[in-house]
């Protein structure tokens, strides 16, 4: 069964780039769906948005506009990028794989937003 | 697109049955048979416990089940046990092809 081990900076300063990169290791990389949800402190999960094995992406419309989600296939792994950050970007974020759920969580990279 | 609506809480006795609602609209919920259900314990990752409204993934107890009735799903636990107490949230499809979340809900066992 696969396994998603995430990496990317943890503490960044506004106006700065979130950049998360996710591996798969194991199992298919092919026929998922590859996602990225993140949690802020205390609060609930907000889908950022996915790539297929085909490169097509959706992002969620609140932060289509500073979000890109790139795929390595011959790497097996998946990236994340958000733009000019915030403090309302800190949060934990999780690289999930899935078809029509999200089957598989990476273990979650806690990025902190702070001047 | 706006978060499904949960209870902030639901509480029950050990043994007891206790039911969580996930409202959304035709957009969602109502649209789509893509409602999934996660369980997450403190400083852990989310658990996929329930896919396509009503399906288990292999591992997953009998205790859990789960429905949808027009816009809304629910989960049901059933036989409730302390490793139960934790966070569940709610997630569909929608029109957009986007994906969304519910609030989440406490369930504590009294």
């Amino acid at each position: 069964q696969a396994q998603l081990q995430q990496w990317g900076a943890g503490l960044l300063k506004p106006s700065e780039t979130v950049s998360l990169t996710c591996a798969v290791h194991g199992g298919s990389f092919s026929g998922y769906y590859w996602h990225w949800i993140r949690q802020p402190p205390g609060k609930g999960l907000e889908w950022i948005g996915e790539i297929n094995d085909r490169g097509t992406t959706y992002y969620n419309p609140s932060l289509k506009s500073r979000v890109t989600v790139s795929l390595d296939t011959s790497k097996k792994q998946f990236s994340l990028k958000v733009n000019s950050v915030t403090a309302a970007d800190t949060a934990v974020y999780y690289c999930v794989l899935g078809l029509d759920a999200f089957d598989m969580w990476g273990q979650g990279t806690m990025v902190t937003v702070s001047s | 697109q706006s978060a499904l609506t949960q209870p902030a809480s639901v509480s029950g006795s050990p043994g007891q049955s206790i039911t969580i609602s996930c409202t959304g609209t035709s957009s969602d919920v109502g649209g789509y048979n893509y409602v999934s259900w996660y369980q997450q314990h403190p400083g852990k990752a989310p658990k996929l416990l329930l896919y396509d409204v009503d399906k288990r993934p292999s591992g997953v107890s009998n205790r859990f089940s789960g429905s949808k009735s027009g816009n809304t799903a629910s989960l049901t636990i059933s036989g409730l046990q302390g490793e139960d107490e934790a966070d569940y949230y709610c997630n569909s499809y929608t029109s957009s092809s986007t994906w969304v979340f519910g609030g989440g809900t406490k369930v504590t066992v009294l």
